[in-house]
């Protein structure tokens, strides 16, 4: 049981390249998050998925897209990396069939993004 | 606003001192509430939750926190430190009144320990 694993643990891109981070869980949760974590800020939400084929947008959404094709697995993409994507990327997931259920978190070990 | 404060950005203790790390929380709803350590360069670890009925909770290495509802606070403790527990410490709020399950983080309070 592997819990939450990320895709690449680091990359480094040039502005307006673009990459397709990749987030998995094994423990058939319905809900998946990608967060970003910089210095003094926190974790911010970028977007989540209460479930396959949906997706929504959480507190910082630009500049990323998502997709949940299947349950285990929620992409989150960077079109046209810019330098203020430079951070370190967290997925996590929830299990919602009971609700209380559905606030714990699960997060996977990052992954650092560097955009030169 | 729904928000989560943890006022000290950076604590020392010696090893074998008590620790206390302060949560503040402004939430509309009935709060859950949630302590994460984060273990430089690793990912975010479950120290405790508080959902409902005893407002002292226990977690793993052996650490507690408090819900006090009158003073809208969470605050995680220790009764004697050890090395190990270097780390980032986030203090996190959901509620039942987010259908997402969205978690609202503190931006942290980074430990550290001194022999």
């Amino acid at each position: 049981n592997a819990g939450v694993t990320q895709t690449p643990k680091f990359r480094v891109l040039k502005t307006g390249q673009s990459m397709t981070l990749l987030c998995a869980q094994d423990m058939n949760h319905e809900y998946m998050y990608w967060y970003r974590q910089d210095p003094g800020m926190g974790l911010r939400l970028i977007h989540y998925s209460v479930g396959e084929g949906t997706t929504a947008k959480g507190e910082v959404p630009d500049g990323y897209n998502v997709s949940r094709l299947k349950k285990q697995n929620f992409l989150l993409g960077l079109e046209s990396a810019a330098p203020s994507q430079t951070s370190v990327y967290f997925c996590a997931s929830s299990y919602s069939k009971r609700l209380l259920a559905r606030e714990t978190q699960y997060f996977g070990p990052g992954t650092r993004l560097l955009v030169l | 606003a729904q928000s989560v404060t943890q006022p000290d950005i950076h604590i020392t203790v010696s090893e074998g001192a008590s620790l206390e790390l302060r949560c503040n929380y402004s939430y509309g709803a009935t709060p859950y509430l949630f302590w994460y350590v984060q273990s430089p360069g690793q990912g975010l670890q479950l120290l405790l939750k508080y959902f409902s009925g005893d407002t002292l909770v226990q977690g793993i290495k052996g650490f507690e926190a408090e819900f006090k509802r009158s003073q809208s606070s969470f605050n995680l403790r220790k009764p004697s430190v050890h090395w190990s527990d270097a780390a980032e410490y986030f203090c996190a709020v959901g509620g039942y009144g987010g259908s997402q399950g969205n978690l609202i983080f503190g931006k942290g309070t980074k430990l550290s320990v001194k022999p």
